[in-house]
């Protein structure tokens, strides 16, 4: 059964630094895009950006380059998405999923599986 | 870019009535790339349909999709207490920017 088991929620300060993480089984990691999409308080779904786990080739939605790093272990089958310095405006549900086709050319594809989401509140 | 738009913003139906959503693209949509996902609250999204009308493995006949270039449809045939919930309707393999539509709650009347 393919599993993506997000990281657990976080609350953090302005300011500060975060790493969530997506770990995934159950398929071959290297050859599935993996994206992360945010989901503010009561609006909608967000390309934050993806990763092609077999040559870490990222990609990155323009609303989030230079906000945010994605990255990937493919020794543990991981993905990540991290902050340097967190904004009250960054306070959101953030999911990770796995692209439904194998294969590097299918950059943001349709998701068919999807990790139940980290909650990340920033707040002083 | 594609900005995608759907309507109705909320749609108010008693369980068995038949539910029809629409999502409208600012161009044409290459290829019939458009994927629509159920959100259930407190869950992440759910694939239903990709490729316009093709049915992710698992879902309900009662669920169909349809439409192409710039038109697209989602329809419920039978709402049953479970399917309320936000649609959301996903244009794929290009620009990440805008690819998914506000969203239509559909809710119980």
């Amino acid at each position: 059964e393919v599993q993506l088991v997000q990281s657990g929620a976080e609350v953090k300060k302005p300011g500060e630094s975060l790493k969530i993480s997506c770990k995934t089984s159950g398929y071959s990691f290297s050859i599935y895009w993996v994206g992360w999409v945010r989901q503010m308080p009561g609006k909608g779904l967000e390309w934050m950006g993806i990763i092609y786990p077999g040559d870490s080739d990222t990609r990155y939605s323009p609303s989030f380059q230079g906000q945010v790093t994605i990255s990937a272990d493919k020794s543990i089958s991981t993905a990540y998405l991290q902050w340097s310095s967190l904004k009250a405006s960054d306070t959101a549900m953030y999911y990770c999923a796995s692209a439904a086709v194998a294969g590097k050319k299918y950059y943001y594809y349709y998701m068919d599986v999807w990790g139940k989401g980290t909650t990340v509140t920033v707040s002083s | 870019e594609i900005v995608l738009t759907q309507s109705p913003g909320t749609l108010s139906l008693s369980p068995g009535e038949r539910a029809t959503l629409s999502c409208r693209a600012s161009q044409s949509v290459t290829s019939s790339y458009l994927a629509w996902y159920q959100q259930k609250p407190g869950q992440a999204p759910r694939l239903l349909i990709y490729g316009a009308s093709s049915r992710a493995t698992g879902i309900p006949d009662k669920f169909s999709g349809s439409g192409s270039e710039t038109d697209f449809t989602l329809t419920i045939s039978r709402l049953e207490p479970e399917d309320f919930a936000v649609y959301y309707c996903q244009h794929y393999g290009s620009s990440p920017e805008f690819a998914f539509g506000p969203g239509t709650k559909v809710e119980i009347k």
